[in-house]
């Protein structure tokens, strides 16, 4: 069965440097999302990337953040000046379209900022 | 009001009960709705949609009250592996998935 991939597990970095996520969707789909869920809280919802653009983003998705579609099949979260409490786990989820009911999520990234 | 708002857990049951979680959402607007699983430090795996008329699947029946913008999900017949956070999700007009804060359910042998 297809997946979602995320690289790496686990990252650790340190306050002020610059990370990037990494999802690799599946290979038919064509809306790609970013969550981020806190040790402990609810996932939260950062943005939404259709047809090489962001359709929809959050107030938690500010100018520190952004997305692209470098290559035609990664999907990536660049988080700039990170701070300590950007530390949570990012999940990538990829539907096959829009209005999908199901979005399928990649096993996410835990971002440690020390 | 929060958004999506759940019981707060968590739930300890004997295995074999039957357990019954409930939310409610606060934005009338919202056109789907959804109950997640997450196990600890995993991903949230789609469990079930839930329709307007109520669905069922095997132990897990979801019901849907748009009049009280209430959901619920029943588990019937509780498993040990059926202990997890359980997380109420309402999309809104914008696609965006709102996310409950999630019960906690521990299944006792």
């Amino acid at each position: 069965e297809p997946e979602v991939t995320q690289t790496p597990s686990h990252q650790v970095t340190q306050m002020g440097q610059e990370v990037i996520l990494r999802c690799v969707p599946i290979s038919n789909h064509l809306y790609f999302y970013w969550y981020r869920q806190i040790l402990g809280q609810k996932v939260e919802f950062l943005v939404s990337f259709y047809n090489n653009e962001i359709s929809e983003k959050s107030e938690i998705f500010d100018d520190q953040f952004s997305v692209e579609r470098p290559d035609g099949s990664n999907f990536t979260l660049k988080i700039r000046s990170t701070k300590l409490e950007d530390s949570a786990m990012y999940f990538c989820a990829t539907t096959p379209e829009g209005t999908s009911y199901e979005q399928y999520f990649g096993p996410g990234t835990r971002l440690t900022v020390t | 009001r929060k958004e999506v708002e759940q019981d707060p857990g968590p739930f300890n049951v004997p295995e074999g009960a039957t357990v019954a979680f409930n939310c409610t959402y606060s934005n009338s607007a919202s056109q789907s709705f959804f109950w997640y699983r997450q196990d600890c430090r995993k991903e949230p795996k789609l469990l079930m949609s839930v329709y307007s008329s109520g669905n069922e699947d095997g132990r897990f029946t979801a019901q849907l009250n748009r009049a009280s913008q209430y959901i619920s999900l029943l588990i019937r017949d509780s498993k040990l592996s059926d202990s997890a956070t359980y997380l109420c999700v309402v999309r809104n007009s914008n696609y965006q998935l709102i996310w409950g804060a999630g019960t906690k359910l521990i299944i006792k042998p």
